[in-house]
């Protein structure tokens, strides 16, 4: 089936630096990925969709200029944390729609632990 | 999503049949409704989706209730494996909206 990775799969880093966490499809082309992010013993919360050639689209809540999201290429998304604070210490979590069109792909997880 | 609820958790013993239950009372006529399972540590895995019929794959059954207000996960012989949370999810277009998961533990 197809497959979703991430890298890192975990990071630690200092508050007030910044984090990138790379999505690729590596099988499929997704011209849409979608970022969730995971706090403990919690649900998957939609973040972001990531939009191949033109501007992510966020939900409410998500700060935009925190969390920077580049769709580079049709099988590669970043997802940038800027000036992480401890706060955003989390599991964040990315997936790309299936060639089926109704499922998703996951991919494994990045664990951000901000000191 | 507030408006999908699931229990916070259940149990089984090894080898019987489990039945996770979802309640989706504000599901729209062309939302589907998926089941993915997550290991701690792991991303989402696909378990199975449906529309209206009941599904059935090598994994699990999907049952819909006639009014798709409700839907249970059929695991018809639990393996230790099979522990895992287990999230409903209303899914509109490409865009999945996760209820609050049920973690299911297997009893040997």
């Amino acid at each position: 089936g197809a497959v979703v990775s991430q890298h890192p799969s975990r990071v630690i880093c200092k508050s007030g630096t910044s984090v990138k966490i790379e999505c690729r499809s590596l099988d499929f082309q997704a011209t849409t990925m979608f970022w969730y992010r995971q706090f403990p013993k919690q649900s998957l919360m939609l973040m972001a969709t990531s939009n191949e050639g033109s501007k992510a689209t966020y939900e409410q809540g998500v700060e935009k200029d925190k969390f920077l999201i580049n769709h580079a290429s049709l099988t590669l998304s970043t997802l940038t944390v800027t000036s992480a604070h401890p706060e955003d210490s989390s599991f964040y979590i990315c997936s790309a729609p299936g060639g089926a069109g109704e499922t998703q792909y996951f991919g494994p997880g990045t664990r951000l632990l901000v000191l | 999503d507030a408006k999908t609820t699931q229990p916070n958790s259940m149990e089984s013993n090894e080898e019987e049949p489990v039945h996770l239950p979802c309640n989706h009372s504000t599901i729209s006529g062309t939302d589907y409704i998926h089941w993915y399972r997550q290991l701690p540590s792991q991303g989402p895995e696909y378990v199975i989706h449906g529309l209206t019929s009941n599904v059935n794959n090598r994994m699990a059954s999907l049952a819909i209730a006639e009014d798709r207000k409700s839907s249970t996960l059929i695991l018809h012989r639990a393996t230790l494996r099979d522990a895992a949370v287990y999230y409903c999810i209303r899914a509109y277009g490409q865009n999945f909206v996760f209820g609050p998961g049920t973690r299911l533990s297997v009893l040997p």
